[in-house]
């Protein structure tokens, strides 16, 4: 069954960084794109970016690009997000999901990684 | 880029009976391989996301089957046959693949 381990996340000024890790087990991890979802306070869900199964393509949205980067570490079934010059708005929960039919697919029991900008 | 719309935003059902969301993409979903990838998910309160439906109607393993997505192209639906307490919370369609959009998100609650 698969499960999706996040750490990172926590209180960083407008302007920091902070990154995301999430380690992955109970899939072939190497075998699958992988996304990360966010979900500011109260708000809906909001795809943030994904990354092919060997690292060579990625897309972000928007609102992100250039300051948030997605990588992953197939020896290690780690997925990784470097987020930079943050922002008040950038203020959510991020949640590492698995791309599989098009769509993604969550660890029900993850409680994903709360990150708050603000000073 | 494709917007996803859905409809009602807030839905009160009474236990037992139906309930039903739609969900609306600004362009086909219709994939260049021939498939649909509209994804359902629901959000319980204070919990993570769980996918429900992937590629229009195909339930997830679990998933009961009170539960069911149709729709092609453009105009997609899901429906609870009979809505049962713990079906409360959000509900949200998902177009893909690469580059993906949720609609706005359905909360259902109980009259």
């Amino acid at each position: 069954e698969m499960q999706l381990v996040q750490s990172g996340g926590g209180l960083v000024q407008p302007g920091g960084s902070l990154t995301l890790s999430c380690a992955a087990s109970g899939f072939h991890f190497s075998g699958e794109w992988m996304s990360w979802v966010r979900q500011a306070p109260g708000k809906g869900l909001e795809w943030v970016a994904n990354i092919k199964e060997d690292g060579s393509e990625k897309h972000y949205v928007d609102s992100v690009k250039g300051r948030f980067t997605i990588s992953r570490d197939n020896a290690r079934n780690s997925l990784s997000l470097q987020m930079n010059s943050l922002r008040a708005e950038d203020t959510a929960v991020y949640y590492c999901a698995r791309d599989d039919y098009g769509g993604v697919s969550f660890d029900y029991r993850g409680q994903g990684s709360l990150v708050t900008v603000s000073s | 880029d494709v917007v996803m719309t859905q409809s009602p935003l807030s839905l009160p059902v009474t236990l037992g009976q139906p309930a039903s969301i739609s969900c609306r993409s600004s362009q086909s979903l219709v994939h260049s391989d021939g498939n649909t990838y509209l994804t359902w998910f629901q959000q319980r309160p204070g919990q993570s996301p769980r996918r429900l439906i992937y590629r229009v109607s195909d339930r997830d393993s679990g998933v009961p089957d009170r539960f069911s997505g149709s729709g092609s192209g453009t105009d997609f639906t899901l429906k609870i046959s009979s809505v049962e307490a713990e079906d409360v919370g959000v509900y949200y369609c998902m177009q893909g693949p690469g580059g993906k959009k949720f609609g706005q998100g359905t909360k259902v609650e109980i009259k």
